[in-house]
């Protein structure tokens, strides 16, 4: 089963406002991915963190790569409608080809 | 290219019969990847390629479930006697193989089992 811990489950903003949502494990990893996915459609890479510490930015969107290697945030600033989504965070452990996912953060946004 | 493509983007069945599901990677990526994905959760590993060596599976891969890649270019999984517990979404994704590098995934394929 999913090993990443990922809150909130879904947060109701304003548009214009920031958003902050987080990611843990017990585990250690090597990587961390930020993806949003729209209704019906496949997961689609918004950040990849490939380094404890590594802070990086794309657009409106920011995203850590903890120190202990055991977590990582991703912020959106100035929310706006097409931010509506599910965002997950994903993970490579140490010693896995492969990375798993969180069970996502559902953003809505109010009119 | 386009990306990673998958077909058919929906499938109905009735339970007990057979599906196939087809995953065309990125044309340079050497390892391909199957997740199924059900309604509120993230995508859960099923299985992954190296080429055309299957190097992993997962527990959620029943003996009703079989993925293969002949050829090291497309993969196609199928599932076998289709129960309800079965309706998910199919995704399929791959990568360089440089670590987890240019993970991309496809649109994915909606099975419903009635």
């Amino acid at each position: 089963g999913q090993q990443l811990n990922q809150s909130p489950q879904s947060m109701f903003i304003q548009e214009g406002e920031d958003v902050s949502m987080n990611c843990t494990s017990s585990s250690i990893f090597n990587t961390w991915l930020w993806y949003k996915q729209d209704p019906g459609e496949g997961p689609v890479l918004l950040i990849a963190l490939y380094k404890a510490g590594e802070l990086t930015s794309n657009g409106r969107l920011t995203a850590q790569f903890g120190i202990t290697r055991k977590d990582s945030f991703l912020n959106i600033s100035a929310s706006i409608p097409s931010d509506v989504g599910i965002y997950f965070c994903a993970g490579q452990r140490i010693g896995d080809d492969k990375i798993i996912f969180g069970k996502g953060t559902r953003l809505h946004i109010l009119p | 290219d386009t990306g990673v493509s998958q077909n058919p983007r929906h499938k109905i069945t009735k339970r007990g019969q057979n599906v196939t599901f087809r995953c065309d990677p990125i044309s340079e990526h050497n390892r391909l990847y199957w997740y199924r994905q059900t309604l509120g959760q993230g995508p859960e590993f099923l299985t992954y390629f190296q080429n055309e060596a299957q190097l992993e599976k997962s527990r959620l891969l029943s003996d009703r479930f079989s993925a293969e890649r002949p050829k090291g270019s497309f993969s196609t999984l199928e599932i076998q006697r289709t129960e309800q517990g079965d309706s998910a979404m199919y995704l399929c994704a791959s990568s360089t193989g440089q670590g987890v590098y240019g993970y991309t995934f496809g649109s994915g394929t909606r099975l419903t089992v009635v």
